[in-house]
């Protein structure tokens, strides 16, 4: 298996201001992160693929500029949602995938409420 | 369009009572097809993966099985703490690196 954190586990902000989840990969040096979103009793849509070094590629339909990636090392990518909006409100979760591997691996995921 | 399915949507299970949770796709070439358990508020935790038609995947009470169209989860003789929801995903050749996910079996195990 693989260890994974993320931080902050739950948020609260006011709509309008921006928030910065930390997904870090505690066991292996991950080139590849997953960022997705769960809306209650749906299952995990995938919001972006992070490579370490390179920009992050979004699916269609998510807002590069709403929702930022940076993959700044092997072992830390961050999501930033700017200028959050109810709709925003979500269970954020990360995933990390071992070199050569095919699996992911996720972390606990960080429930955001915005006001 | 890659389609991932599980059924049922939920199951309740007597302690004990074994039963099989499936996962059915279509895509055009399957890289691997993963198992996850996921407890409310909680990120899913890794539990199989399958390559090949005719592999099988075992660990304590759960066994996983993959044929050319669907996966079967069977779950033997299981606990209350067995409840949770099941998730299954694919990845496609040729398709990057992402996962395709299904949308949970909730499995409850009543004591």
């Amino acid at each position: 298996g693989a260890v994974v954190s993320q931080h902050p586990s739950w948020v609260i902000c006011k709509s309008g201001t921006s928030v910065k989840i930390e997904c870090r990969s505690l066991d292996f040096q991950a080139t590849t992160m997953f960022w997705y979103r769960q809306f209650p009793k749906q299952s995990l849509m995938l919001m972006a693929t992070s490579n370490e070094g390179s920009k992050a590629t979004y699916e269609q339909g998510v807002e590069k500029d709403k929702f930022l990636i940076n993959h700044a090392s092997l072992t830390l990518s961050t999501l930033t949602v700017t200028s959050a909006h109810p709709e925003d409100s979500s269970f954020y979760i990360c995933s990390v995938r071992r070199l050569g591997r095919y699996e992911q691996y996720f972390g606990p995921g960080t429930r955001l409420t915005v006001t | 369009e890659d389609q991932v399915t599980q059924s049922p949507e939920a199951l309740r299970l007597q302690e004990g009572e074994s039963s099989s949770l499936n996962c059915s796709y279509t895509v055009s070439g399957l890289r691997g097809l993963f198992w996850y358990r996921q407890d409310p508020g909680k990120g899913p935790e890794f539990l199989f993966t399958l390559y090949s038609a005719g592999e099988e995947k075992e660990k304590e009470r759960l066994k996983a099985t993959l044929t050319k169209k669907e996966s079967f989860l069977h779950i033997t003789a299981p606990k209350p703490e067995d409840s949770a929801t099941y998730l299954c995903a694919v990845q496609e050749d040729n398709y990057g690196q992402n996962f395709v996910f299904g949308p949970g079996t909730r499995l409850s195990v009543l004591p």
